[in-house]
C-alpha cells in the first residue's frame, strides 16, 4: 500500500523556520515526481512546490519563492520542505503528495503549520 | 495563474438523487503531450484530498463508478450519479498544464 506521512508541523513565530519531513513508503519513491500542496484554516488549496525524482529540477510558487526549499532523500525515502521567514499566511495544513504538476496521488494525511505570536 | 471557476459553490443533493458540478478553466488545459490534465478531487470532512478522476475522465483505482469526469474546451463537469452518504464533502478541480498548478474554489456537497 502506498503511504506518505508528513512530520514536522508545529507552532512558530512569524520569521522563524521549520522543517517538514514526509516519509514514503509502498512504491519505488526514487522514481517519482513529490510535491507539496497546503490548504490554510478553513480555505482551498493551494500549491506550494515540487521536486523531480533526482531532485535536479524544482518549481515553487512566487508566494514562498526564496523562503522555501523542498529537498528529497531518495536513500531515506523522504521528501523534506524548508521554511524560512514564516509568515501568519503560510499557517495551514502542509501536505505531501506523491506526483508532480500533471496530476497527484496520493496525498498524505498532512501536518499543521501555525505561525503566531 | 489559470483560474478555474467552479459551480455550484455549495450543493444539497437527496439521496440517490444525482449531482453535477461544473469547472470552467481560463484557458486551455491541452497539454503539449495532447492530453488534458483536470484531475477532481474529493476532501471528505476532517480528511486529505483523494483523487478521483484524472485526464478528464480516468477514474482512480477503487473509486465507484457513480463518478463521471467529462467535458472538453473550458467547460468540464465531475457528475455523482445517485449520492451516497459517503460522498459528503468538498469537491476541486485542478489542472496541471500551466505553472502553477491551480484548483478551483470548491463545491461543499451536502445532504438535502
Amino acid at each position: 500500500e502506498v503511504q506518505l506521512v508528513e512530520s514536522g508541523g508545529a507552532l512558530v513565530q512569524p520569521g522563524g523556520s521549520l522543517r517538514l519531513s514526509c516519509a514514503g513508503s509502498g512504491f519505488s519513491f526514487s522514481s517519482y515526481w513529490m510535491s507539496w500542496v497546503r490548504q490554510a484554516p478553513g480555505r482551498g488549496l493551494e500549491w506550494v512546490a515540487t521536486i523531480k525524482p533526482d531532485g535536479s529540477e524544482i518549481s515553487s510558487v512566487a508566494s514562498v519563492e526564496g523562503r522555501f526549499t523542498v529537498s528529497r532523500d531518495n536513500t531515506k525515502k523522504a521528501l523534506y520542505l524548508q521554511m524560512n521567514s514564516l509568515r501568519a499566511e503560510d499557517t495551514g495544513i502542509y501536505y505531501c503528495a506523491r506526483g508532480g504538476a500533471l496530476s497527484t496521488s496520493p496525498w498524505g494525511q498532512g501536518t499543521l503549520v501555525t505561525v503566531s505570536s | 495563474d489559470v483560474v478555474l471557476t467552479q459551480s455550484p459553490l455549495s450543493l444539497s443533493v437527496t439521496l440517490g438523487q444525482p449531482a453535477s458540478i461544473s469547472c470552467r478553466p481560463s484557458q486551455s488545459l491541452v497539454y503539449r503531450d495532447g492530453n488534458i490534465y483536470l484531475n477532481w478531487f474529493q476532501q471528505r470532512p476532517g480528511q486529505s484530498p483523494r483523487r478521483l478522476i484524472y485526464e478528464v475522465s480516468k477514474r482512480d483505482s477503487g473509486v465507484p463508478d457513480r463518478f463521471i469526469g467529462g467535458g472538453s474546451g473550458t467547460n468540464y463537469t465531475l457528475k455523482i450519479s445517485g449520492l451516497e452518504a459517503e460522498d459528503v464533502g468538498v469537491y476541486y478541480c485542478m489542472q496541471g498544464v500551466h505553472w502553477p498548478p491551480t484548483f478551483g474554489q470548491g463545491t461543499r456537497v451536502d445532504i438535502k
